[in-house]
């Protein structure tokens, strides 16, 4: 069963600072994975969505890698900014029906 | 603007009621999902469809059910038989593995 660990569940930082979220999963036989941002009592919006052949997406400034073999995705956030704050998700698609969220980091960037 | 949209925002069931959530979607998208989240876990998949008139479960299906009679629309039933019904519910759509377009959520309560 496809398991997946974000670390750290919480996060502060200062205005303009970079920052990497991370991400892991136990099973590497993946289609895609995908992050996404959560505001308080919101849906989810997409960010970046990594297909199972590529290392890494980029938009703006934030920036997603995958390493399939080691089960790793990372979400580089450059220059943070108060708007910045929310809840960042990864989830794992193994197929239609084989979808694993992670349980989030939130995320604090104090002006 | 295209989108998902779902419908009520807030919602209260008495014991023993079923109660339907509505998801719509304009972005001619095959398949639509829906998922719970509670505090604390991650995103969980309740039901999906790739196409209309065709829907399967997904992990924690006991106590739902769906139907897919229009491309547009994904509506969710929670039944009487889900005893722990408390939670934040999210329809998505997608094309095939693509990424996910997310509604803003429903949120139901136990009166």
């Amino acid at each position: 069963k496809q398991e997946v660990t974000q670390i750290p569940a919480a996060l502060s930082v200062p205005e303009g600072e970079n920052l990497v979220l991370n991400c892991s999963f136990t099973d590497s036989a993946i289609y895609n994975l995908q992050w996404f941002r959560q505001d308080p009592g919101k849906g989810l919006t997409s960010l970046l969505l990594i297909q199972s052949s590529q290392r890494e997406q980029t938009s703006g400034r934030l920036n997603a890698s995958l390493d399939k073999s080691s089960g790793r995705s990372t979400l580089y956030i450059a220059a943070s900014q108060p708007g910045d704050s929310a809840t960042y998700l990864c989830a794992v698609f193994g197929g239609y029906q084989k979808v694993t969220f992670g349980t989030g980091t939130k995320l604090q960037v104090i002006p | 603007d295209g989108g998902i949209t779902q419908s009520p925002k807030y919602l209260f069931r008495k014991e023993g009621q079923n109660v339907t959530l509505s998801c719509e979607q304009n972005l001619n998208h095959d398949a639509m999902y829906w998922y719970r989240q509670d505090p604390g876990q991650g995103l969980r998949l309740i039901y999906y469809s790739q196409i209309v008139n065709d829907f399967q479960k997904g992990d924690i299906a006991e106590g739902y059910s769906v139907s897919r009679e229009k491309k547009e629309s994904f509506p969710l039933t929670v039944t009487s038989a889900q005893k722990n019904p408390t939670a934040f519910y999210l329809c998505a759509s997608s094309i095939m593995l693509q990424p996910q377009h997310f509604g803003d959520g429903t949120r139901l309560s136990i009166l």
